[in-house]
């Protein structure tokens, strides 16, 4: 079964600090990894993305290092802030070439807290 | 631009039941999938409509249905509700599959 492997389950940072969120995952078929960010009684948000071409993206506040080899990527927070507490989820889907479809495969979430 | 929207947001029914599901996707995305997110499973893939067809399905029984019409918006249905099926039921947009946006979510409550 694809799996994606997340880690921590819970985080607690302080203001101004770095979160660092980490998965894993098995299928070497994946080839979109994106970040999504959710708030309670609301859907996830879409954050950040990467593709396995590139080994680092960042947008603002936020990164993206991807370990091809290792089959590994993180996602960064600079500067955490009490308004970033939510839950983070890390995905991967493939393209299926058969269905010219794609699903994603979620990690099992991450619950960060930033103290002010 | 409008997001997803997803109708009604909170449900309650009874074991044995059916329930129907709405999506409206963004505009422009012809994309739809469905989720299901549970405190103990997590976020689980149910499936994906594109142009009104099913191209992808989770690992779900055969309760769990859907559709698309042409307009893409999506509706799915579950038959013969079990309390196992509470949960949130997410639907995501894109414009051909890949990325997710995902909506407020349906919570489906089973009694």
């Amino acid at each position: 079964q694809q799996q994606v492997k997340q880690s921590p389950q819970s985080l607690i940072v302080q203001k101004g600090g770095i979160s660092i969120i980490n998965c894993a995952y098995e299928n070497t078929a994946f080839d979109y990894f994106p970040w999504y960010q959710q708030f309670p009684g609301k859907g996830p948000a879409l954050l950040i993305a990467i593709r396995p071409d590139v080994s680092e993206k960042k947008e603002g506040r936020f990164t993206i290092s991807f370990n091809k080899s290792a089959k590994q990527f993180s996602l960064h927070i600079m500067d955490s802030q009490p308004g970033d507490s939510a839950t983070y989820f890390c995905a991967a889907s493939e393209w299926a070439e058969e269905t010219s479809g794609s699903r994603l495969t979620f990690g099992e979430g991450t619950q960060l807290t930033v103290n002010p | 631009k409008a997001g997803v929207t997803q109708t009604p947001r909170y449900l309650i029914k009874t074991r044995g039941q059916q329930v129907t599901l709405s999506c409206s996707p963004i505009s422009g995305h012809r994309s739809v999938s469905w989720y299901q997110q549970t405190p103990g499973q997590g976020l689980q893939f149910l499936f994906e409509y594109f142009s009104e067809t099913q191209r992808n399905k989770g690992n779900f029984p055969g309760r769990f249905s859907g559709r698309q019409f042409s307009n893409s918006r999506s509706e799915m249905n579950v038959s013969t509700l079990e309390l196992g099926d509470s949960a949130l039921y997410l639907c995501a947009s894109s414009l051909a599959g890949g990325e997710g946006y995902f909506g407020p979510g349906t919570r489906l409550t089973v009694t």
